[in-house]
């Protein structure tokens, strides 16, 4: 069936980088755009960019710039978004998620993980 | 980009029917049809319930259904049963090429 495996929880110091991945499996990887979202612990969900699998073009969120970079590996059908300088409010729930369309982007996510939980904490 | 508004809870009986609005400006949810709605429960994953305003995914019940006025989309659902109690959330693309969500709602089915 379709769908998309992350990784396990993480800890990490403030001003660490994290590397959440993020296994498709079920369709054509490299045929459907790839979001991130995020969550804070009691807060809503927040947009952090996406990945074109197929050529590795992305889109960031502004607050996000300079801070994230998602890549992928298509030769697994994985991928990954990196968070540097982590802080403290970097503590969330990390999603991805597929977008609906194949070849396109509409930023309808129909396919999610079951999320990441990554703290920061000294 | 800010997020979307919506408010931060709304409430209605079993059978009733609830609006949820999504306020944005024009340069996201006003400026195309690119808006979409999200359930979620405690501790789960969101679900994609709405795209493109107003059509559902398969499997989605028809009580759930969306439109759009200018800035402000809206989720309205019908026939309120005990299993809709979830936080929702709207989306929409946005003029810089990004996403944006709103603030989230708690709906609460009393």
């Amino acid at each position: 069936q379709v769908q998309v495996v992350q990784s396990g929880a993480e800890v990490k110091k403030p001003g660490a980088s994290v590397k959440v991945s993020c296994k498709a499996s079920g369709y054509t990887f490299t045929g459907y755009h790839v979001h991130w979202v995020r969550q804070a612990p009691g807060q809503g969900l927040e947009w952090m960019g996406w990945i074109d699998p197929d050529n590795g073009d992305t889109s960031y969120a502004q607050q996000f710039q300079g801070r994230v970079t998602m890549t992928t590996d298509t030769s697994i059908s994985t991928a990954y978004m990196e968070l540097n300088r982590l802080r403290s409010d970097d503590t969330a729930v990390y999603y991805c998620a597929r977008d609906k369309w194949f070849g396109d982007l509409k930023y309808y996510m129909d396919v999610w993980g079951k999320g990441t939980t990554v703290t920061v904490s000294s | 980009q800010s997020a979307l508004t919506q408010p931060a809870s709304v409430s209605g009986s079993p059978g009733q029917s609830i609006t949820i609005s999504c306020t944005g400006t024009s340069s996201d949810v006003g400026g195309y049809k690119y808006v979409s709605w999200y359930q979620q429960y405690p501790g789960k994953a969101p679900k994609l319930m709405l795209y493109d305003v107003s059509n559902r995914p398969s499997g989605v019940s028809n009580r759930f259904s969306g439109s759009k006025s200018g800035n402000t989309a809206s989720l309205t659902i019908s026939g309120l049963q005990a299993e809709d109690e979830a936080d929702y959330y709207c989306s929409s693309y946005t003029t810089s090429n990004t996403g944006v969500f709103g603030g989230g709602t708690k709906l609460t089915v009393l």
